[in-house]
This record gives C-alpha cells, sequence and structure tokens, in this order.
C-alpha cells in the first residue's frame, strides 16, 4: 500500500521568515510527487516533480525531490500572511490499476503571523 | 471554463438518510475522484473513474456508491448516511494515460454532517 508522510503536522512563523516542509513516501512504481496549497476550499496545484524534473522552483516557492531517499521538501522564503494554509503533498502510482491515482499525506498546516 | 463543480456546498442529514452528491467537469477529462477529507488525516479516496464506464474502489468505500453518468459526471451516493461519514467531501477530475502525469483539479467541496 502506497503511503505518504508530511513533517511537521502544523508550524507557525513570522512574516519574512523561511520555512521548509517535509514529505517521505513509499510508493510500488513512482511516477510523480506533487504538492498542493489548500486554504478555505480546495486544493491548488503548486508543483509537480517526476524522474525527469526533480526541483522546481516559483517565485518564493521551490521543491526538491530525492528519488534515492523517497522524500521531497517544499521551501517557502520570506513567508507573508497569505502563506497560511495547509500544504498536501500526494505520490502518483504508475502501475496496473493504480495508475493515474494519487496518494496524500496527512497535510501541513502553515501558519503565517504578521 | 468552471473547471470542476460540486453541489450541495452544504448538507445536514440524520442518521439513515441517503444523499448523492454531484460533480461535473468541463475540461473534458478521461478520470474523475471522489475523496473525503477529515481533520488531520489529509484526503482519502473514496472512489475513482479512470474513464468513462469504469469505477474502482478507492481507499474508504464502505458505504458509498458511485455512479459515472457521462464523461462529464461522477455522483457520489450515501445509501444510509451514518455520523462516521460527516466529512468534506472533494470531487476532482485528471487525465489519463501515458501523457497524464496525475495532476488533478479539484472542486470546492461540499461539507456533510450527519446527525
Amino acid at each position: 500500500e502506497d503511503k505518504v508522510v508530511q513533517s511537521p503536522l502544523s508550524l507557525v512563523v513570522h512574516e519574512g521568515d523561511t520555512v521548509t516542509l517535509n514529505c517521505s513516501y513509499e510508493v510500488t512504481n513512482f511516477r510523480s510527487l506533487l504538492w498542493y496549497k489548500q486554504e478555505k476550499k480546495a486544493p491548488t496545484f503548486l508543483f509537480m516533480l517526476t524522474s525527469s524534473g526533480i526541483e522546481k522552483k516559483s517565485g518564493r516557492l521551490s521543491s526538491i525531490l530525492d528519488k534515492k531517499e523517497l522524500f521531497s521538501i517544499l521551501n517557502i522564503t520570506a513567508t507573508q500572511t497569505g502563506d497560511s494554509a495547509v500544504y498536501l503533498c500526494a505520490v502518483g502510482n504508475a502501475g496496473g490499476t493504480s495508475y493515474g491515482k494519487l496518494t496524500f499525506g496527512q497535510g501541513t498546516i502553515l501558519t503565517v503571523h504578521p | 471554463n468552471a473547471g470542476v463543480t460540486q453541489t450541495p456546498k452544504f448538507q445536514v442529514l440524520k442518521t439513515g438518510q441517503s444523499m448523492t452528491l454531484q460533480c461535473a467537469q468541463d475540461m473534458n477529462h478521461n478520470s474523475m475522484y471522489w475523496y473525503r477529507q477529515d481533520p488531520g488525516m489529509g484526503l482519502r479516496l473514496i472512489y475513482y473513474s479512470a474513464s468513462e464506464g469504469t469505477t474502482d474502489k478507492g481507499e474508504v468505500p464502505n458505504g458509498y456508491n458511485v455512479s459515472r453518468l457521462n464523461k462529464r459526471e461522477f455522483s457520489l451516493r450515501l445509501e444510509s448516511a451514518a455520523p462516521s461519514q460527516t466529512s468534506v467531501y472533494f470531487c476532482a477530475s485528471s487525465e489519463w494515460g501515458q501523457g497524464a502525469l496525475n495532476e488533478q483539479f479539484f472542486g470546492p467541496g461540499t461539507r456533510l454532517t450527519v446527525l
């Protein structure tokens, strides 16, 4: 059974701080690792990392994938109050009947104080 | 484009009542999914439909049924609601096949309370 574990489960920081969110995984046939941001409602897509793309960056957010050690990190620099959200990590399976499915971690609740 | 839409947004049921959650997508995606989200447990897959005409169980299917009505619509039915089904339900859709890389697009969610 595929498994995704995120840490920490919650984090409180002040504006301007840098944060690192962790995601470790076990998956039978790895295809991709995705990061989502969830504010009040639906998760919104941030990054996808695959064997051919193990590092992504968008503005203050960046992510890397370590396929050997089976983990990913999401970095947010110069945090703002608008970064307050739940950050979800998910892995995609490429094998058999699991093809296309995502397994999600528990999420990390990030709170950024002014 | 509306993306993924869900109805209703909120629902309160009594134990034993039935209801159907509706989901539709206008992105011409082949695959659709139903998740539930409970505090501290992330998103758990209830059922999914890889393509029109097929449905499969996910991680937590007990107490639910689904119907893939056509390529656009995927409904989730609770036949006899239980308090343990109190949750926020999300529908999602994605491409499918060798060219797809699992990115899923989510609807706004339905908050269901079973008393």
